[in-house]
């Protein structure tokens, strides 16, 4: 049973940086049918793709361009698991977080993490 | 903002039918798969339909989706009080390079 489990604080200061991981079980962060997504929700933006990584042959990441320009997803294959970074955070970054596989066949977000609320304030 | 647009309510009686609809364009619906999921209050989306109109193992029959040209439709038979909940439509958009969600439907049981 695949599981996607988020770790990271749930509260940022602006103009700093949002990091958090999504530790995976009962898949493999290098699998060649997945792709690891960080997804969040908030009742201003809805729900909104930001970015994925995934593993074909070599290492592909794509970001959504509302904000390609702060944002990296990253793999560590030590672990496991997949990390997101947006930089420069304002209050228009706090949402509920979600890390999300996109499993080839599918081609959906079938599994999901808890998710973690992130407020963005001083 | 939300890309795809739904209605922000839907509702219907235990055992009725209750479509909601999902607009988009050509760059993300009129081109690529529409997926549905449903979410509870507090929780993650949970995928409903994926590729327009396949369930996954364990979605209930009573769920059923389609595509016409720009727009997809999500229907409930026999509703059910559970059915309660928030759905949103979603694509890939070529022109954004992207992923794109719907703006939401909640669902009411009367």
């Amino acid at each position: 049973q695949v599981q996607l489990q988020q770790s990271g604080p749930g509260l940022v200061k602006p103009s700093q940086t949002l990091s958090l991981t999504c530790a995976i079980s009962g898949d493999s962060v290098s699998s060649n049918s997945a792709s690891w997504n960080w997804i969040r929700q908030s009742p201003s933006r809805g729900l909104e793709w930001l970015g994925r990584t995934y593993y074909r042959s070599k290492w592909y990441n794509e970001y959504a361009v509302s904000v390609k320009s702060r944002i990296i997803i990253n793999p560590d294959t030590s672990k496991n698991q997949f990390s997101l970074q947006l930089n420069s955070v304002t209050p228009e970054d706090t949402a509920v977080y979600y890390c999300a596989r996109d499993l080839d066949g599918l081609d959906a977000f079938d599994i999901w993490g808890q998710g973690t609320m992130v407020t963005v304030s001083s | 903002q939300p890309v795809l647009t739904q209605p922000p309510s839907a509702s219907g009686t235990p055992g009725q039918r209750v479509t909601i609809s999902c607009s988009g364009s050509r760059s993300n619906i009129g081109s690529n798969y529409v997926y549905w999921y449903q979410q509870l209050p507090g929780t993650a989306p949970k995928l409903l339909i994926y590729r327009n109109n396949q369930r996954p193992s364990g979605v209930p029959d009573r769920f059923s989706g389609s595509k016409s040209g720009t727009s997809a439709s999500l229907a409930i038979s026999g509703l059910r009080s559970e059915d309660e909940v928030d759905y949103y439509c979603a694509s890939w958009d070529d022109s954004l390079s992207g992923y794109v969600f719907g703006t939401g439907t909640e669902v009411t049981v009367l």
